[in-house]
C-alpha cells in the first residue's frame, strides 16, 4: 500500500489567518481524499482531488474556505482559510480509495 | 444522509478479555472497513469486508459483512495493552458515481494490564 507524508502534524495559528496541508504520496494515485476529523469525533469528508480536475466537494464545504489543489498524482494541499477557533481540528489526507491515511495535521486556532 | 450508529462508544476491559463492538445503519453498503486510531496518529486498516455474511479473521481480530449490508462487528480477542485506542467502522457507498466512506463515530478502547 502506498505510504503518505503529511505536513506539518500540528501547527497553532491566528484567527484570520490560512494554513496549507501538505500530502506527499510515494506512488502515483488517482484519487485523493481529504478529511477533517473534530476533536473526539469521527471523520468527515471534506472533498475529493482528482489530478487535473476541479475537487468535488462535500455538502457543507466550500472552495472558498478549503481550496484545493492537486497539480500531480502524487501530492495535493489543502487550504484551511480565514481560520475561526471551530476550525480547530484534526485534517488527514487518504488515497488508496480510503485504505491509507496520512498521520495527520492537529490545527489549533487561537 | 447515511449514518452509521457504532457502539459501544467506550469500553474498559481487562487484559486477556474478549471484545465486541458493532456498527448499524439504515443504509446499504457495499464494503465495510474497520480501522484503529493511535493518539497522534491517522487511521490504519485492520479489516475489510467486501461480501454480505463474509467473515474475516486478522490475527486476534475478526470481522463481519453482516447478511442485510447494514451492519458489520469487530471482535478482539485475547486483548493486550497495545489494543488500546479508538477503533473506527466506515461502510464505502457509492454516491453520484463516485465512491466515498462513511464512518462511525468510534470506539474507545481501555485495556488495563
Amino acid at each position: 500500500s502506498a505510504v503518505i507524508s503529511q505536513k506539518p502534524s500540528r501547527d497553532i495559528c491566528q484567527r484570520g489567518t490560512s494554513l496549507t496541508i501538505q500530502c506527499q504520496v510515494d506512488s502515483q494515485v488517482t484519487m485523493m481524499f481529504w478529511y477533517r476529523q473534530q476533536p473526539g469525533q469521527s471523520l468527515t469528508l471534506i472533498a475529493t482531488a482528482n489530478q487535473g480536475s476541479e475537487a468535488t466537494y462535500e455538502s457543507g464545504f466550500v472552495i472558498d474556505k478549503f481550496p484545493i489543489s492537486r497539480p500531480n498524482l502524487t501530492f495535493s494541499t489543502l487550504t484551511v482559510s480565514n481560520m475561526s477557533p471551530e476550525d480547530s481540528s484534526i485534517y488527514l489526507c487518504s488515497v488508496d480509495s480510503g485504505y491509507t491515511f496520512g498521520s495527520g495535521t492537529r490545527l489549533t486556532v487561537v | 444522509g447515511q449514518q452509521l450508529n457504532q457502539s459501544p462508544q467506550s469500553m474498559f476491559i481487562q487484559e486477556g478479555e474478549d471484545v465486541s463492538m458493532n456498527c448499524t445503519s439504515s443504509s446499504i453498503f457495499n464494503t465495510w472497513l474497520w480501522y484503529k486510531q493511535d493518539p497522534g496518529e491517522g487511521p490504519v486498516l485492520l479489516i475489510a469486508l467486501y461480501k454480505a455474511g463474509e467473515l474475516t479473521s486478522n490475527g486476534r481480530l475478526t470481522a463481519q459483512f453482516g447478511i442485510t449490508r447494514k451492519d458489520s462487528f469487530l471482535n478482539i480477542s485475547a486483548s493486550i495493552p497495545s489494543d488500546v485506542g479508538i477503533y473506527f467502522c466506515a461502510g464505502r457507498i457509492t454516491q453520484g458515481g463516485s465512491e466515498k466512506l462513511v464512518f462511525g463515530k468510534g470506539t474507545k478502547l481501555t485495556v488495563n494490564p
